[in-house]
């Protein structure tokens, strides 16, 4: 199975910051990764796709990056409605594997 | 557009069985692949498997091998997952997601989720 470790596990900012996720793969996923944002008791929502893609519909403060087995979501200009927990999934192989999650709080 | 829509919550008693539905709308049922994630209370998000619905037979994560059944009626377009053998761990929100690309589980994303079903395992 394809392990997936995101850092930090969970972080604080400010209305207006920048804030990075990282995630790296415990093999190339050629590209095949996704994030994801959750909030409680909602379906999680798709932000970017094949790495870097932005999802149709996402506000365009939402980047990815990476390739290989090392990847990024970037937020810039943080709002107050990206409180949430962000998710990143491999889907380069079965079982389909998510990372541990990052709790973004707005200070 | 797509829209799934999932069967209400469940209360279930431990070493019982439940069975979750997924219905899907808005588009093509038969060749998109449905996976069904999981999230219990304080974990993170979980592929338990899935199911390409012209194919038939699902492909499951090896930590429920045994315990899950997931199947699909084209005839009305939803997806069924099956767990049997529950416990208190399994308490969780179930939810069915879309693959994007036709006559694929894993190399795509999935773009179009369920509300999600609430499970409690509970004596």
């Amino acid at each position: 199975d394809i392990q997936m470790t995101q850092s930090p596990s969970s972080l604080s900012a400010s209305v207006g910051d920048r804030v990075t996720i990282t995630c790296r793969a415990s093999q190339g996923l050629a590209g095949y990764l996704s994030w994801y944002q959750h909030k409680p008791g909602r379906a999680p929502k798709l932000l970017i796709y094949a790495a870097s893609s932005l999802h149709s519909g996402v506000p365009s403060r939402f980047s990815g990056s990476g390739s290989g087995t090392d990847f990024t979501l970037t937020i810039i200009n943080l709002q107050p409605e990206d409180s949430a927990t962000y998710y990143c999934q491999q889907t380069y192989s079965t079982p389909l594997t998510f990372g541990g999650g990052t709790k973004v709080e707005i200070k | 557009q797509i829209q799934l829509v999932q069967s209400g919550a469940e209360v279930k008693k431990p070493g019982s069985s439940v069975k979750v539905y997924c219905k899907a709308s808005g588009g093509a049922f038969r060749s998109y692949a449905i996976s069904w994630v999981r999230q219990a209370p304080g974990q993170g998000l979980e592929w338990m498997g899935g199911i390409i619905p012209v194919f038939g037979s699902a492909t499951y994560a090896q930590r429920f091998q045994g315990r899950v059944t997931i199947t699909t009626d084209a005839s009305t377009s939803t997806a069924y997952m099956d767990l049997s053998g529950l416990r208190s761990e399994d308490t969780a929100f179930y939810y069915c997601a879309r693959a994007k690309h036709g006559l694929l589980i894993d190399t795509t994303y999935y773009e179009f989720w369920g509300q999600g079903t609430l499970v409690t395992v509970s004596s």
